[in-house]
């Protein structure tokens, strides 16, 4: 079993719509969670980074921890087209220091 | 603030040849981190380095690859003898010292081409 499970997709959307993302995790050592976002050829790019169970919002994203059940989730709310990329999500443990554990990524794709 | 800079962008090498991936983390930052990415995969961990020093290499095949983060410089991560399945692109990230108040952000990657 793999320690960052996420759907790979492909999740296609119309523009405006609410996109939600999503990871599950194993081991309950993670304790610092990000998102990146990935164009195609480019390097990740940080877009959210939380520490404690909850929500964190940004503009139009949301990112959501539950630890209790180990899952976190990405809202994107009216989304564009150039929302279209590959959405990771990322962990690590106890320090924000120290290798991150990558999900497999979601390709999205918002059309117009 | 300059972000995460390598070189080169693209390298296509011939089997058994060596490939040298170059690594500028940000301004102050003094961790390096390099990851793989595999076609249709995510990001896998290789290496963890400070300066001079080696953190964690558990993600480092055990042979025909090292890294280095010298003191003055780059960091290398050095593959020798390359066969055609560490074709791939390579990413770099750095974090600041402050534990706690930042992660990792990603450079351009270098995608390696064996033939």
């Amino acid at each position: 079993q793999k320690e960052v499970e996420q759907d790979p997709g492909p999740l296609s959307v119309p523009e405006g719509a609410i996109v939600s993302l999503n990871c599950t995790y194993s081991n309950s050592a993670f304790q610092y969670f990000m998102w990146y976002r990935q164009y195609s050829r480019k390097g990740p790019e940080l877009l959210m980074y939380t520490y404690s169970s909850g929500n964190k919002e940004d503009g139009r994203f949301t990112a959501q921890v539950d630890k209790s059940s180990k899952y976190i989730s990405l809202f994107i709310r009216d989304s564009q087209p150039s929302d279209s990329a590959t959405y990771l999500c990322a962990m690590n443990k106890g320090s924000t220091l120290g290798r991150l554990y990558f999900g497999r990524g979601t390709q999205l794709t918002v059309w117009p | 603030n300059a972000g995460v800079m390598q070189n080169p962008r693209h390298l296509v090498r011939r089997r058994g040849q060596e490939a040298r991936l170059r690594c500028s983390p940000m301004k102050g930052h003094s961790h390096v981190y390099w990851y793989r990415q595999l076609p249709e995969e995510g990001l896998k961990f290789m290496v963890y380095l400070q300066k001079e020093n080696i953190i964690d290499e558990s993600g480092m095949p055990k042979e025909r690859f090292s890294a280095e983060f010298p003191k003055e410089g780059p960091s290398i991560l050095r593959i020798q003898q390359v066969v055609r399945g560490d074709s791939a692109a390579y990413f770099c990230a750095s974090s600041p010292d402050a534990i706690g108040t930042d992660t990792q952000y990603f450079g351009p990657g270098t995608r390696l081409t064996v033939l």
